[in-house]
């Protein structure tokens, strides 16, 4: 079975110290990873992807993100917290299985990130 | 860049009432999709459509039903709305009958309350 697992519901950290959004995954196949952000009252907008290139993957706004696969991890980074990085993010798989279901997405529960000044 | 637009950001239905939600993109994309976000639970799906006309249920069908008559235009619909029903919708589209999970955009969700 395929599932996304964020570790931490709520995560708080000081403006300019570093930023840990864990996640894991469970997957049949070799996976494709992704990291969205979900500001207030706004849609989700995609912070970066891994699909079986690079293990590092950069993103928007300064954050990457490194596929581990002995760990079966896909944690999220930022060296220097911002406030403006105050939003919900979710870890997200998606489906390689066939027929219908390709490419549909399946989403962690969330984890929402506070930044104090 | 595209364009996903979901025509209410509020709703408030009664219990019972049948209640259309409309999203429309306009980058020609055959994919479209209607999850429900509850805080706590993530994102979870509950129809998709990859072609017009076309329909798959997702994760949590029950209680709803989805029309695709033209390409842009994915409605979700609520046949006798219920307060569990209460929650924000989020329709998302992609380009292409993906493996990879690639190129989706979301709208900006619709926040329905049933009273």
């Amino acid at each position: 079975a395929q599932s996304v697992t964020q570790l931490d519901s709520h995560v708080s950290v000081s403006e300019g110290t570093p930023v840990l959004l864990r996640c894991n995954y469970s997957s049949s196949y070799s996976p494709s990873l992704f990291w969205y952000v979900q500001h207030p009252n706004k849609g989700l907008q995609l912070l970066l992807k891994y699909t079986s290139a690079a293990t590092l993957v950069k993103g928007i706004n300064g954050f990457e993100a490194e596929f581990k696969k002995s760990e079966t991890s896909f944690h999220l980074t930022k060296p220097s917290a911002h406030m403006s990085d105050a939003a919900e993010y979710f870890c997200v798989l998606s489906l390689k299985s066939y027929g219908g279901s390709q490419g549909n997405l399946i989403f962690g529960k969330g984890t929402k990130l506070s930044v104090k000044p | 860049d595209v364009k996903v637009t979901q025509s209410s950001r509020y709703l408030v239905k009664r219990t019972g009432e049948k209640v259309f939600l409309e999203c429309v993109q306009d980058m020609d994309h055959e994919n479209m999709f209607w999850y429900r976000q509850d805080p706590g639970l993530g994102l979870r799906l509950i129809y998709f459509s990859y072609d017009v006309k076309m329909k798959e249920k997702g994760d949590i069908p029950e209680g709803y039903s989805v029309s695709r008559e033209k390409k842009e235009r994915f409605s979700l619909i609520l046949e006798s709305a219920s307060t569990n029903q209460t929650s924000m919708y989020l329709c998302a589209s992609s380009p292409y009958r993906t493996r990879t999970g690639q190129g989706y955009t979301f709208g900006s969700g619709t926040r329905l309350t049933v009273v």
